[in-house]
């Protein structure tokens, strides 16, 4: 039961212009989503986070975009580097519950 | 600073080997976490600690064990293994509930193939 799902498995743009990766979710419980980078043979680092009270945080060229109704999350990455090159993974948990669920990534290439 | 060590970084076992992968951290974090990732899907939670002395089981817990005698170190023994453990697998910790707004800080992983 896949509780979190990003459809697509890769994303090719060019430096400088916007990356956009999307997550969708089916647990309505979900309160709190986080996405977290990934390089080769590395484990995943965090990137940014948000809570469900809210419906957009942004740190630096990060913003994540939170749409309840949809249940669908956003990471955009505005401009695109070649160092933002990774895998990116979303995820998702509930209130007071250790089992934080992921996606199953995006890896995102960024063509200089 | 270290963070979150894992060892060892690949190993392959045959059918029926046992073995343990071994996980510390040096940031005094309470939560402790052993997620596996297979090919094409999300990291799953196989168990996770809340402190030393507690253990808890994840979404795939069967055919693993742990155990927490200190805060520092969170091995996770395979029995038996099974080629369906061929995995790469990921300790994590966090310094409160994972899932209570704390982002979590991973190892860099385990590759395991069972052959």
């Amino acid at each position: 039961d896949q509780q979190v799902k990003q459809n697509s498995p890769s994303l090719s743009v060019q430096e400088g212009r916007i990356s956009i990766l999307n997550c969708d979710y089916t647990n309505s419980m979900f309160d709190y989503f986080l996405w977290y980078k990934k390089y080769p043979a590395e484990g995943p680092t965090f990137l940014i986070s948000i809570s469900s009270i809210k419906d957009k945080n942004e740190d630096g060229r990060f913003t994540v975009f939170l749409n309840k109704s949809a249940k669908h999350l956003s990471l955009h990455i505005v401009p695109s580097q070649p160092g933002d090159s990774a895998v990116y993974f979303c995820a998702a948990s509930r209130y007071n519950n250790n089992d934080m669920r992921f996606g199953a990534g995006t890896r995102l290439t960024v063509k200089p | 600073n270290a963070g979150v060590t894992q060892t060892p970084k690949f190993r392959i076992l045959k059918i029926g080997q046992s073995m343990t992968l071994q996980c510390t951290q040096d940031m005094n974090h309470n939560y402790m976490y052993w997620y596996r990732q297979d090919p094409g899907m999300g990291l799953k939670l196989i168990y996770y600690s809340v402190g030393a002395g507690i253990t808890d089981k994840g979404e795939v817990p069967n055919g693993y064990n742990v155990s927490r005698s200190t805060t520092e170190d969170f091995p996770l023994r395979l029995e038996l293994a099974a080629p369906s453990q061929t995995s790469v697998y990921f300790c994590a910790s966090s310094y409160t509930q994972g899932a209570t707004n704390e982002k979590l800080f991973f190892g860099s992983g385990t590759q395991l193939s069972v052959l």
